[in-house]
């Protein structure tokens, strides 16, 4: 149980495109959802809590108006990375929360995505 | 801002040996999580600690949580080729969100 999954798992576009990432729990539903990006050979870094039904909090030096989370179901938040460029190209990551569950409940990460903007 | 430094940054061992990573932080964390990361995929739950000085084991790996909930260690005993891969601590500071290390990366060599 608990498998969350992303799609695409990979993305090629070119700069100044907007693309569209999917990160669905499959067999729980998840009030919370985080995103993170991971560049190569680094550790993940924090990009923004998306909560159902409410808008997504953003960390520190992440655009929120670049980076669009919408969580519209329990089960499902999207992130859009708005005009890319290269700069963007890295691997991101969800992970996903079950609802109700204590502050220390486990998250679940999906398999990422990994984006290359040419 | 909270900061989680882990301790080596790489590591390469043979099979066989014995090691320790460190997770360290002068933040209190309410529970903490070690992961493991193949290249390309999502990390992958080991472990959560929640009580200060607790250990846990699984298998071949150990897990400590600080007494005073600011750190925690890894040690693995017999190191083999498949204990490859990025490990990663993630602190809980008690909001909804989870900080994770810097990340130790390790090979074992057959």
């Amino acid at each position: 149980g608990a498998v969350v999954s992303q799609h695409p798992s990979w993305v090629i576009c070119k700069s100044g495109t907007s693309v569209k990432i999917e990160c669905r729990s499959l067999d729980f539903q998840a009030t919370t959802m985080f995103w993170y990006r991971q560049f190569p050979k680094q550790s993940l870094m924090l990009m923004a809590t998306s909560n159902e039904g409410s808008k997504a909090t953003y960390e520190q030096g992440v655009e929120k108006d670049k980076f669009l989370i919408n969580h519209a179901s329990l089960t499902l938040s999207t992130l859009t990375v708005t005009s890319a460029h290269p700069e963007d190209s890295s691997f991101y990551i969800c992970s996903a929360r079950i609802a109700g569950g204590p502050v220390q409940e486990t998250q679940y990460f999906g398999p990422g995505t990994r984006l290359l903007v040419l | 801002t909270q900061l989680l430094e882990q301790s080596p940054q790489f590591l390469s061992i043979q099979e066989g040996e014995n090691l320790t990573v460190y997770c360290n932080s002068s933040s209190v964390f309410s529970s903490l999580q070690w992961y493991r990361q193949e290249p390309g995929e999502g990390p992958v739950l080991l472990v959560t600690v929640v009580t200060g000085g607790e250990v846990k084991k699984l298998k071949r790996l150990t897990f400590q949580f600080g007494d005073a909930r600011k750190d925690s260690s890894l040690h693995i005993t017999a190191a083999q080729p498949g204990d490859t891969g990025l490990y990663l601590c993630a602190g809980g500071p008690g909001t909804y969100k989870y900080i994770f290390g810097t990340g130790t990366r390790l090979k074992v060599l057959a």
